[in-house]
């Protein structure tokens, strides 16, 4: 199947711990996101990678540091994990035209700090 | 900063009505797009609209892009239960940003 795919699914985990996110497109695009969804379900983004350079790099705290190995690949690594951080991210991709068609979502990483 | 109000913010209808909600913001976009999310799923695309008054339309759902560039609208028709979710507009701010409103959420009544 082509698509967006993140792992892991759930992640649950204590203050102060360092985690991962993995993301994996296989739809051929060149741009790749993170996007975070609050309580609220509000959706907003975070990074951008266009063939694994950054682009976009909203004000988010210094402690999330996105890597991009390939295009078709983008992870997000948070260090000292706080009860903030809670929250369900989203990795998304899109083709060409600048994202003018829109993105193609993964079904997210539900993360809950405790 | 920007920001897209969505309206209603929820509604509860019975299977068959017709639904319309609506993404108003103070600011131009060139592009909008709708979306659907369902629980425990990331939001899938629904329309895509690129010109001021452009009216498209995917099965039963139908996306207006308002004329004055700040506002979209999008309507179901004949909803049936599967159609519940939150729907979320989100407007093109610059190359490869999209700002996405504060989401409609329907519930179908059988």
């Amino acid at each position: 199947d082509t698509a967006v795919s993140q792992t892991p699914k759930y992640l649950v985990t204590q203050m102060g711990n360092d985690k991962s996110i993995k993301c994996e497109q296989n739809l051929g695009h060149d741009t790749m996101y993170w996007y975070k969804q609050d309580s609220k379900k509000f959706l907003k983004i975070m990074f951008s990678y266009n063939n694994k350079e950054l682009i976009i790099n909203e004000t988010v705290p210094n402690r999330f540091s996105p890597k991009s190995p390939d295009k078709a690949h983008l992870n997000l690594h948070i260090n000292s994990l706080e009860l903030g951080d809670s929250a369900v991210y989203f990795c998304a991709s899109s083709g060409p035209g600048a994202g003018g068609y829109g993105y193609t979502f993964g079904s997210g990483t539900r993360l809950t700090v405790v | 900063g920007q920001q897209l109000n969505q309206s209603p913010q929820s509604m509860f209808i019975q299977e068959g009505e017709d639904v319309s909600m609506n993404c108003t913001s103070s600011s131009i976009f060139n592009t909008w797009l709708w979306y659907k999310q369902e629980p425990g799923e990331g939001p899938v695309l629904l329309i895509a609209l690129y010109k001021a008054g452009e009216l498209t339309s995917n099965g039963r759902l139908t996306a207006q892009f308002g004329i004055t560039r700040k506002d979209s609208f999008l309507n179901i028709s004949a909803s049936i239960p599967s159609d519940v979710g939150i729907y979320f507009c989100a407007g093109q701010t610059g190359t490869y940003k999209y700002i996405f409103g504060t989401g409609t959420r329907l519930k179908v009544l059988a």
